[in-house]
């Protein structure tokens, strides 16, 4: 079975830092599909940025990138400069590429609060 | 262009009514997934169509909760007979041909 571990519940970051919230998985499978979700505090499910399995650089989106390691079975986010608007829960998922059915396996999250 | 739409936004019912849950996919989308998160929880899947098709109800947590997406667009949760327990935020999901998943706002259900 696919398993999610985010073990940082909450985070502080200082505005204009960087920040890193950790993330590894568990799975069998050979291939499959890495996600980061922002949820703020308006309650919406924000996509970030999406890294797969076989892919050898690492993702990144703007201010956003992995840090991911297959080998250690973890997808670490980064954040750059840190912005206010930053400040949210952020989920980290995954999908197994095989089969019919691409469902979304989360992780229990970590608040991030972004301090000025 | 529109994103996934969901109503209605809140729901409150009382113990032993029956509930249906609307989810607008993004036009186009064929795909499209339902979700319940708990308070402070990630989301959890539910069940997941590929047009019309029901490929994976794996996720639904008993015979109460049942889905459908008739026309391969619009598509409702119903869950019959509603217990405390099924208070949550219930989430839809549209996607094309990627993998990224595109999330409505939700709707806040809370059973009394």
């Amino acid at each position: 079975a696919q398993k999610i571990t985010q073990t940082q519940p909450g985070m502080f970051v200082q505005e204009k830092e960087a920040v890193t919230l950790d993330c590894t998985y568990d799975t069998s499978d050979q291939s499959y599909g890495l996600f980061w979700y922002k949820q703020p505090s308006s309650g919406e499910m924000i996509f970030l940025i999406y890294q797969g399995s076989y892919d050898e650089q690492n993702a990144t989106e703007g201010r956003y990138s992995l840090n991911f390691q297959k080998a250690r079975k973890s997808t670490n986010l980064v954040i750059s400069a840190s912005q206010l608007g930053d400040s949210a829960m952020y989920f980290c998922a995954m999908i197994p590429l095989h089969g019919s059915s691409y469902k979304l396996i989360f992780g229990s999250g970590t608040r991030l609060l972004v301090r000025p | 262009g529109a994103g996934v739409s969901q109503s209605p936004r809140y729901k409150v019912t009382k113990r032993g009514q029956d509930v249906a849950l609307r989810c607008d996919p993004i036009s186009g989308h064929v795909s499209l997934y339902w979700y319940r998160q708990a308070l402070g929880q990630g989301p959890e899947f539910l069940t997941y169509f590929n047009y019309e098709a029901q490929q994976d109800k794996s996720g639904l947590p008993n015979d109460r909760f049942s889905a459908e997406r008739p026309e391969g667009s619009i598509s409702t949760l119903t869950i019959q007979r509603t217990e405390q327990r099924d208070s949550a935020m219930y989430r839809c999901a549209s996607s094309s041909q990627g993998y990224e998943q595109y999330f409505g706002p939700g709707t806040r259900l809370t059973v009394t």
